[in-house]
């Protein structure tokens, strides 16, 4: 069974912080997904990464950086939160080839 | 790139009655339609999906149409229940190497007892 993992359910920051959210999947996927979830607004890829090292902006790159040193890892950087990135984020992850994204809980992140 | 657009972002069912939500796409190109369940305070979770070489699926309860000249599908749940409420997603996304999947806004499914 394919496991997702992230680091908090829950975060509070302050504005101009620096936030890391990580995610942890156990099952060798190659590639992995950042979304943030807004009422109304479904969905939103931020980032995704297709192997260790690579990574490609989604629909929202803006404010957010990522980083996958390790296969296993993808973390989402906000180099300095802001209010507006107050939200669900959720992370995904994927064989390659394959097209089921396997979803983690979710950090729900309020940005002071 | 791909728009998908959803609708209604709110339904209401008896239960017992059936459901019907409905997604449409931009992109010609795309070929992978998958449906994804949230239930409050849980991640999403795959249902069912659907490939553009056929037109529905179907797995009990369930079941997906897909109709490429339209460029719209839509999820069908029949003889509705209490545990069936919930947000669904649909998606989209084209074979153009390291597919992204393009998400609705959602559907906010309440079932009526």
């Amino acid at each position: 069974d394919v496991k997702v993992t992230q680091s908090s359910r829950y975060l509070v920051k302050r504005t101009g912080e620096k936030v890391f959210l990580e995610c942890v999947q156990d099952m060798d996927h190659e590639n992995m997904f950042w979304y943030r979830q807004d009422p109304g607004l479904g969905l939103r890829l931020i980032y995704f990464s297709y192997d260790v090292k690579m990574k490609e902006k989604g629909d929202i790159p803006e404010g957010y950086s990522v980083s996958r040193e390790k296969k296993e890892r993808f973390s989402l950087i906000l180099e300095s939160a802001s209010t507006n990135q107050t939200s669900m984020y959720l992370c995904a992850s994927r064989r390659e080839g394959k097209e089921t994204q396997y979803f983690g809980p979710g950090t729900r992140l309020l940005v002071l | 790139g791909e728009n998908v657009e959803q609708h209604p972002s709110t339904l209401s069912v008896q239960e017992g009655d059936s459901a019907v939500i409905k997604c449409t796409y931009s992109d010609s190109a795309s070929n992978y339609f998958p449906w994804y369940k949230q239930e409050l305070g849980k991640r999403p979770q795959l249902i069912i999906d659907i490939r553009s070489n056929v037109g529905e699926k179907k797995d009990q309860r369930i079941a997906v149409t897909l109709n490429k000249t339209a460029k719209h599908f839509s999820l069908h749940i029949t003889e509705t229940q209490p545990e069936d409420s919930a947000v669904y997603f649909c998606a989209a996304s084209a074979p153009r190497g390291n597919e992204k999947l393009t998400f609705g806004t959602g559907t906010r499914l309440t079932i009526i007892p």
